[in-house]
């Protein structure tokens, strides 16, 4: 079935050191590709999605890019802030228009 | 303007116990999603209603959890006869319409059911 594997966390960085959370999916069909966020205490939010192949999502200094050739989706951010402390969920969504997602990896960023 | 709301934020019941979970969408968004959050997983997909008929529920993991959506606003999650493995966090997400891939899903704060 559908399915999204991404990097397991815990991840802990110092501020300004740049990021990369590693996402695969699986290819059936046609997916698109999104990264949630969940902020402390706070619900899940869309942080950047991409629709088709080669596409790149970002927003608030991260990007992911659409890779159909290595089934990956990887969130990367040059510098990360403490405020950037959070999970982060890659999921895709199929021909159904529901998402599946990955586990979660857990940010923690260092003043 | 007013976003997901979910009640109740957290349920504490015992094994065996019936419980109903509340989701109120963003107003005018015709698509409705449920899905269930265990500790240490990503969101799992239970159901999706587009107005008031339920378009997929194969996410829905036996016959003891039922939703309704009767208005096409409102939505309730219904489980019977609970059990320990039921505790979880339950996420409601709507979106304007559940056709188009651009029609982001926005996710309430989630109910935590805890069964005792």
């Amino acid at each position: 079935g559908d399915s999204v594997t991404q990097m397991e966390g815990p991840v802990t960085l110092s501020e300004e050191a740049f990021l990369t959370i590693n996402c695969t999916y699986t290819a059936t069909g046609y997916p698109s590709l999104f990264w949630y966020v969940q902020y402390p205490g706070e619900g899940l939010q869309l942080l950047l999605k991409a629709t088709k192949a080669d596409d790149k999502g970002s927003n608030k200094g991260f990007e992911a890019t659409y890779r159909k050739e290595t089934t990956s989706f990887h969130l990367e951010k040059g510098s990360v802030q403490v405020s950037d402390s959070a999970v982060y969920f890659c999921a895709r969504m199929g021909s159904n228009y529901k998402l599946t997602f990955g586990k979660g990896t857990l940010l923690t960023v260092n003043p | 303007g007013a976003g997901v709301s979910q009640t109740p934020s957290n349920k504490v019941t015992e094994k065996g116990k019936y419980v109903e979970l509340r989701c109120d969408p963003i107003s005018g968004h015709t698509a409705l999603y449920w899905y269930r959050q265990s500790l240490g997983q990503g969101p799992e997909f239970l159901i999706y209603f587009q107005g008031t008929g339920a378009a997929d529920d194969s996410g829905l993991p036996n016959d003891r959890f039922f939703a309704v959506r009767p208005e096409g606003s409102v939505s309730t999650l219904k489980i019977q006869r609970t059990e320990r493995g039921d505790s979880a966090v339950y996420l409601c997400a709507s979106s304007l319409s559940g056709t188009s891939v651009y029609n982001e899903q926005f996710f309430g704060p989630g109910t935590r059911l805890t069964v005792l």
